[in-house]
């Protein structure tokens, strides 16, 4: 069974530091890998997804790489920005799958600070 | 821009009650999706839609059942609500093909079970 871990479970940085979220899996057959952001009390808003065959994507500020070998993915925040303080969620498409129609496997989330 | 929108964001309900949680997308995307989110055991999926009136169940459907009767519109329904359903309900859809293709989620609903 597919386990997504994200450590740390919390982060604080000072404003104008790289953000650095990790994101690990058990079974590296997966289809896909999407990052997400959660502010408090709201909806999670897609950020990246990253195909299996891709290594990485970016978008502005946002650059996420993808090692299935060593089950892995890094979601990096250049610059970070008070604006930037959200919990990021990272969920795992399967490769396989024994359900007629598979699911995503979400990690617990970072909670991260951006401190002025 | 996809948009997914849920009736409520609030909600207050008493034990027993039947309450219905209403989730519509404007992007004619094929599939469409109940999760539960909880501190400390994350986002859990309820129901999953495929096609008006189809259904899957998710990791946890026992006290649930969903409602798909147009394209855009999919319910969730807590038949009797009980306190161990006090939650953030989040509704997310997708393009359709794979579940597990990019999703897009709605706003939520924190719902109280007094």
């Amino acid at each position: 069974k597919q386990e997504v871990t994200q450590i740390p479970a919390a982060l604080s940085v000072p404003e104008g530091e790289n953000l650095v979220l990790n994101c690990s899996f058990t079974d590296s057959a997966i289809y896909n890998l999407q990052w997400f952001r959660q502010d408090p009390g709201k909806g999670l808003t897609s950020l990246l997804l990253i195909q299996s065959s891709q290594r990485e994507q970016t978008s502005g500020r946002l650059n996420a790489s993808l090692d299935k070998s060593s089950g892995r993915s890094t979601l990096y925040i250049a610059a970070s920005q008070p604006g930037d303080s959200a919990t990021y969620l990272c969920a795992v498409g399967p490769g396989t799958t024994t359900d007629s129609w598979g699911k995503l496997q979400f990690g617990a989330g970072t909670q991260v600070v951006v401190t002025p | 821009d996809v948009k997914v929108t849920q009736s409520s964001r609030y909600l207050v309900k008493r034990t027993g009650e039947k309450v219905f949680l209403e989730c519509v997308q404007d992007m004619d995307h094929e599939n469409m999706f109940w999760y539960r989110q909880d501190p400390g055991l994350g986002l859990r999926l309820i129901y999953f839609s495929y096609d008006v009136k189809m259904k899957e169940k998710g990791d946890i459907p026992e006290g649930y059942s969903v409602s798909r009767e147009k394209k855009e519109r999919f319910s969730l329904i807590l038949e009797s609500a009980s306190t161990n359903q006090t939650s953030m309900y989040l509704c997310a859809s997708n393009k359709g093909g794979l579940a597990y293709d990019e999703q897009y989620f709605g706003p939520g609903t924190r719902l109280t079970v007094t």
